[in-house]
C-alpha cells in the first residue's frame, strides 16, 4: 500500500506559539490531501481538504485563519496550528488517497502527530 | 450524518468471530474500515462500493447492503493482533469525494 509519513510525531509546545505539521506521500503523488483531528477516545474529525495548488476547503466550525494548511507540491502539505491554546491539543492525522478518481481509490493515513499544548 | 456503528465494545476470546455495523442516515456511495490501535493512525482494511461485492481482508470480510444504507465487518476466527478500534467511513459528499465521515467506532480486545 501507499505510504504516507507526518513530522513530527509528537510536538509540546508554550500557549501562544505557532506549530508546523508536514505530511508527505512517498511513493505516490497527491493532488489532494485531509486533514483529521482526533480527541482521546473519540472518532476522527475531518477538518479541511489540502488542494494542490489552490486553497484549502474547511469544514464548518474549523477556523481556516488558526489552521493554515499548504500544500506546496504534490507529496507535502502542512499544517500551522497558530497561536496554539491547550484546547488545540490533540492527534492530528492526515491522509492521502492513491488514485482520486477511481472508484477504488483508497484513502491512506499518516501515522499522526500527536500535539500538547502546556 | 455520522454513521452509527454497534456494538460500542467487544470482547472476544481468541478464535471467536464477531460482527460489527455500520449505518447511515443518508444514501452510501462507499463505506470505508479502519482498524486503529491505541496511540496510531487508522489502517485500512477495506473498501465497499455501491453495487460492488462482499470484500475480504484475510479473515475479514465485509458487506455493504446498499438499501439498508448499512455495512456489517465479519471478523471471523478472531485473533490476538485483531484488537483495536473499528471504524467505518463514508463519504460526505454524495459521491467520491474522499471526505470521510467516520464513526464513533467500535472497540474489539481479543483475549487468549
Amino acid at each position: 500500500g501507499a505510504v504516507v509519513s507526518q513530522h513530527p510525531s509528537r510536538v509540546i509546545c508554550k500557549s501562544g506559539t505557532s506549530v508546523k505539521i508536514e505530511c508527505r506521500s512517498l511513493d505516490f503523488q497527491a493532488t489532494t490531501m485531509f486533514w483529521y483531528r482526533q480527541f482521546p477516545k473519540q472518532s476522527l474529525m475531518l477538518m479541511a481538504t489540502s488542494n494542490e495548488g489552490s486553497k484549502a476547503t474547511y469544514e464548518q466550525g474549523v477556523e481556516k485563519d488558526k489552521f493554515l494548511i499548504n500544500h506546496a507540491s504534490l507529496t507535502l502539505s502542512t499544517l500551522t496550528v497558530t497561536s496554539a491554546h491547550p484546547e488545540d491539543s490533540s492527534f492530528y492525522i492526515c491522509s492521502a488517497r492513491d488514485s482520486p478518481g477511481l472508484s477504488t481509490d483508497t484513502q491512506y493515513f499518516g501515522p499522526g502527530t500527536r500535539l500538547t499544548v502546556l | 450524518q455520522q454513521p452509527v456503528q454497534s456494538p460500542q465494545a467487544v470482547i472476544l476470546r481468541e478464535g471467536e468471530d464477531a460482527v460489527i455495523n455500520c449505518s447511515s442516515s443518508k444514501a452510501l456511495y462507499s463505506v470505508h474500515w479502519y482498524r486503529q490501535k491505541h496511540g496510531e493512525a487508522p489502517v485500512f482494511l477495506m473498501i465497499l462500493l455501491k453495487g460492488g461485492e462482499q470484500m475480504r481482508h484475510e479473515k475479514i470480510s465485509a458487506s455493504f447492503n446498499e438499501k439498508k444504507q448499512q455495512s456489517s465487518l465479519y471478523l471471523t476466527a478472531s485473533q490476538l493482533s485483531y484488537s483495536g478500534t473499528y471504524f467505518c467511513g463514508t463519504d460526505l459528499g454524495s459521491g467520491n469525494t474522499g471526505k470521510l465521515i467516520f464513526g464513533q467506532g467500535t472497540t474489539l480486545q481479543v483475549k487468549p
